[in-house]
């Protein structure tokens, strides 16, 4: 069946570069999210890309997709305190009906 | 404000005694879903509607109702709530198949 695959915990220092990493199995996904929730919160939507895109970058953001592996990362730039949540990865079906999958979620832990 | 809104925020319950948890979004969508958020697993979909009506089995349909009687409102009933079902539960909207989720803050559920 359809799986998103994302690793659980990433540490990293303030003021260098995040990347977190997910991999899903359904081709057809037209769109690929990445969501971020802060603890106490629901989550909300950081950025997307569209199957058809390598690449899309806003602001600190950059998402790659690369979809002959179907491996899509997401990369913060001069990670800061206030990035330290939980991020999902995600994924829509073609399938006709309403149905998001999302990986596990990685947690990231900025040091001061 | 745009918004999606669980009610109760935190319940503690105890097996077999129903309940219903509310949502309402003042965006107009005609989409929304439940989700259950456990550690390890990520969010997984319990139900979705596509309209008033119109609704549908996720992967973890097991001891859940739904109900879409207007466009708002979409509450997720447990008919006999058991301890496998304490989660903390997600409502989400969105204007379109593919697009965005707006989520709600969650609502934490414990079953003794």
């Amino acid at each position: 069946g359809e799986d998103v695959e994302q690793s659980l915990f990433l540490s990293v220092r303030e003021g260098d570069s995040s990347v977190i990493n997910c991999t899903y199995t359904d081709s057809s996904s037209t769109y690929l999210y990445w969501y971020k929730q802060e603890p106490g919160a629901g989550l909300q939507l950081l950025t997307y890309i569209f199957s058809n895109m390598d690449m899309k970058q806003d602001q600190r953001l950059t998402v790659l997709l690369n979809k002959k592996d179907k491996h899509l990362s997401l990369r913060i730039a001069d990670t800061q305190t206030g990035d330290s949540a939980i991020y999902f990865c995600a994924e829509t079906l073609n399938t006709g009906g309403f149905k998001t999958i999302f990986g596990a979620g990685t947690r990231l832990f900025v040091k001061a | 404000e745009a918004q999606v809104t669980q009610n109760p925020r935190y319940l503690i319950t105890v097996t077999g005694k129903k309940l219903t948890v509310t949502c309402s979004q003042n965006m107009n969508h005609e989409y929304m879903s439940w989700y259950r958020q456990d550690p390890g697993l990520g969010l997984r979909q319990i139900y979705y509607s596509m309209n008033v009506e119109v609704t549908d089995k996720g992967d973890v349909p097991e001891g859940y109702k739904v109900s879409r009687k207007e466009k708002r409102n979409f509450p997720l009933i447990l008919e006999s709530p058991s301890p496998n079902q304490t989660s903390l539960y997600f409502c989400a909207s969105s204007p379109s198949r593919t697009g965005e989720l707006f989520f709600g803050e969650g609502s934490r559920l414990t079953v003794l």
